[in-house]
């Protein structure tokens, strides 16, 4: 069955780091999605994709990039991991339909100490 | 302004009653819209598409007032299991392209 899948499923950094989140998925989707979940915000947008080589901010990308090098896997990198960026991050990916479902994964907990 | 807002709840109720959720979106253009379901600390699932005519899935009915730009979520006979957040998405285009927009939840609580 095709699935989306993210890791590490938890993870601990220290403020100054650079840290890269994975994503990858079976479902051959042209789009591909990075959000945070905060308490009060609900998912926010990060970076999105819509093919390989193609990349897009969202309403929240500072301190945040990706790259999509192949239809499969859009990393989330942060450059040098801030404490404001304690969070839950999902990856979903999405036919580029816009009746379609859009997939998640399982979700990355984020926390820079 | 909020692209999609949505009252956080939380809402309080016991088996049986029946709980609506509103969202309100700003873009007059959006075309389609989503409610999804979210379990603590699980990723969001997709409940129900909402369609212009609006639609029903056992004892939950998904409604679009375009005119006043919200759609809705009814839940009939609440049960212990539907306790969780509803998250409601709309689609909009960017330069051809489709993007998913998501308030950010209300809460369900259902008690005995």
């Amino acid at each position: 069955d095709a699935e989306i899948t993210q890791s590490p499923r938890h993870k601990i950094t220290e403020t100054g780091r650079q840290v890269t989140l994975a994503c990858h998925q079976t479902w051959n989707h042209n789009n591909m999605f990075w959000y945070r979940q905060d308490l009060g915000h609900g998912l926010r947008l990060i970076h999105y994709s819509y093919g390989v080589q193609d990349t897009n901010k969202g309403e929240v990308s500072d301190g945040y990039s990706v790259s999509r090098s192949n239809t499969e896997d859009l990393p989330l990198t942060l450059e040098s991991a801030a404490s404001s960026q304690t969070s839950v991050y999902f990856c979903a990916s999405r036919k580029d339909e816009q009746n379609t479902e859009a997939f998640f994964g399982q979700g990355t907990r984020l926390t820079v100490v | 302004r909020k692209e999609v807002e949505q009252d956080p709840g939380p809402f309080n109720v016991p088996e049986g009653a029946t709980v609506a959720f509103n969202c309100t979106y700003s873009n007059s253009a959006s075309q389609s819209f989503f409610w999804y379901r979210q379990d603590c600390r699980k990723e969001p699932k997709l409940l129900m598409s909402v369609y212009s005519s609006g639609n029903e899935d056992g004892r939950f009915t998904a409604q679009l007032n375009r005119a006043s730009q919200y759609i809705s979520l009814l839940i009939r006979d609440s049960k212990l299991s539907d306790s969780a957040t509803y998250l409601c998405a709309v689609n909009e285009l960017y330069g051809g392209y489709n993007k998913l927009i998501f308030g950010a939840g209300t809460r369900l609580a259902v008690h005995p």
